[in-house]
Order: structure tokens, then C-alpha cells, then sequence
């Protein structure tokens, strides 16, 4: 069966670098995308950004461009994501989702989701 | 960009049917799919419904979805509720550039 299992949850302080990663299994892992969702406490979803596993093209989200890197190994079969010069309003549940399709931006299985935290 | 508005909170009794909508602000509804997803306390996101009506696997047949262009909206309805439906719900859609997620749902069955 289809399970993307992330890492643990992360305390940051500004300013730093965070990277959170997810390891797919079940399914072909170069023949879809994986896009990386994100959700304040008590908030809703927000899309930072779509990453396709078999040729590495990328979108971002406007919010976020310039500060996310998102990449794929595929040895491994795990899709990262990092976002850097993290602020408090970045503490958020990361989620990663597998595309139902390699560029599809709509999604059919969700990992666990990572929480995590800035703070000073 | 487009926004996608839904109702904060829906209630209804246990065997009863509800609909929940989600309106798109600009361009067509019917342009780019719509997904559903469903969220309970705690826990990470499923998915419901995608490219407006289809069911993603184990979503039992209680769950149906539709696109409306004369509303641009799109709606998710659920019949014979369950207290297990209970949880928030989200639609999505996209264009081009970007993913756009409804503000989401609370369905209280009561």
C-alpha cells in the first residue's frame, strides 16, 4: 500500500533552516509528483509547491519563493523540502502528498505530517 | 489569482443528507478540477473526492461530488451521515501556477 512516512517534528529558532523530508513507498516513485502542503495551528491548508520525481521541474508558491528548495532522491525515494530564514508565522504542520499523476496538482495519498516550530 | 469560499460550519443529524459548497471567485469552475479532502482532529488529510466527482479508493458511495457552472461553484454532499464523518473539509482546485485550497469546513453531525 501507498505510505509516505515524514520526520519527526523540528524546533527552529529565526532566522534558521529547517528540512524535512518523506520517504514513499508502494508505488513507482518516479512516475509522480509530490507537492508540500502546510497548515498553521488552527488554520487551514496552504501549497507551498510541487516537485515532479521523474525530471525534478518545480513550482513554488509566490509566498514562499526564494526561501523553499524542494528535491527528490531517488535512490531512496524521498522527496525533501527546506525553507530557510524561517519566521514564527512559518510553525505549521508540513505535510507532503502524493500527485495522482507525475505534474498533477491535486493529490491522493498524505503523509503524516511534520510538525514544525519557530521560536526564539 | 482565484479564491475558493466555503461555508465555516455545517450541522445535521446522523442518516441525514448535507451539502457543503465551495464557490470560485473568478474564472471557471469547470476550468480545473476540484478536489475534496477530508480532516479529522489530529489528524493529517484524506482524500475524498477528486477531479470533481470521482471517489478516491475506500471512500465509501456516500460521498459524491459535483460542479456547478451557473453557481461557478462546486459542492460535496454526504448522505446517511455517520458521526464518524464528523471533521473538517477542504476543497481544492488550481490553475497554471498555484494550488488553491478552501477555507474549509466544520460538518458537526448532531
Amino acid at each position: 500500500q501507498v505510505q509516505l512516512v515524514q520526520s519527526g517534528a523540528d524546533v527552529k529558532k529565526p532566522g534558521a533552516s529547517v528540512k524535512v523530508s518523506c520517504k514513499a513507498s508502494g508505488y513507482s516513485f518516479i512516475s509522480y509528483g509530490i507537492n508540500w502542503v502546510r497548515q498553521a495551528p488552527g488554520q487551514g491548508l496552504e501549497w507551498m509547491g510541487w516537485i515532479s520525481a521523474f525530471n525534478g521541474n518545480r513550482k513554488y508558491a509566490q509566498k514562499v519563493q526564494g526561501r523553499i528548495t524542494m528535491t527528490t532522491d531517488t535512490s531512496t525515494s524521498t522527496a525533501h523540502m527546506e525553507l530557510r530564514s524561517l519566521r514564527s508565522d512559518d510553525t505549521a504542520v508540513y505535510y507532503c502528498a502524493k500527485g495522482t499523476f507525475d505534474q498533477a496538482l491535486y493529490f491522493d495519498y498524505w503523509g503524516q505530517g511534520t510538525l514544525v516550530t519557530v521560536s526564539s | 489569482n482565484f479564491m475558493l469560499t466555503q461555508p465555516h460550519s455545517v450541522s445535521e443529524s446522523p442518516g441525514k443528507t448535507v451539502t457543503i459548497s465551495c464557490t470560485r471567485s473568478s474564472g471557471s469552475i469547470a476550468s480545473n478540477y476540484v478536489q475534496w479532502y477530508q480532516q479529522r482532529p489530529g489528524s493529517s488529510p484524506t482524500t475524498v473526492i477528486y477531479e470533481d466527482n470521482h471517489r478516491a479508493s475506500g471512500v465509501p458511495d456516500r460521498f459524491s461530488g459535483s460542479i456547478d457552472s451557473s453557481s461557478n461553484s462546486a459542492a460535496l454532499t454526504i448522505s446517511g451521515l455517520k458521526t464518524e464523518d464528523e471533521a473538517d473539509y477542504f476543497c481544492q482546485s488550481y490553475d497554471n501556477t498555484n494550488v488553491v485550497f478552501g477555507g474549509g469546513t466544520k460538518l458537526t453531525v448532531l
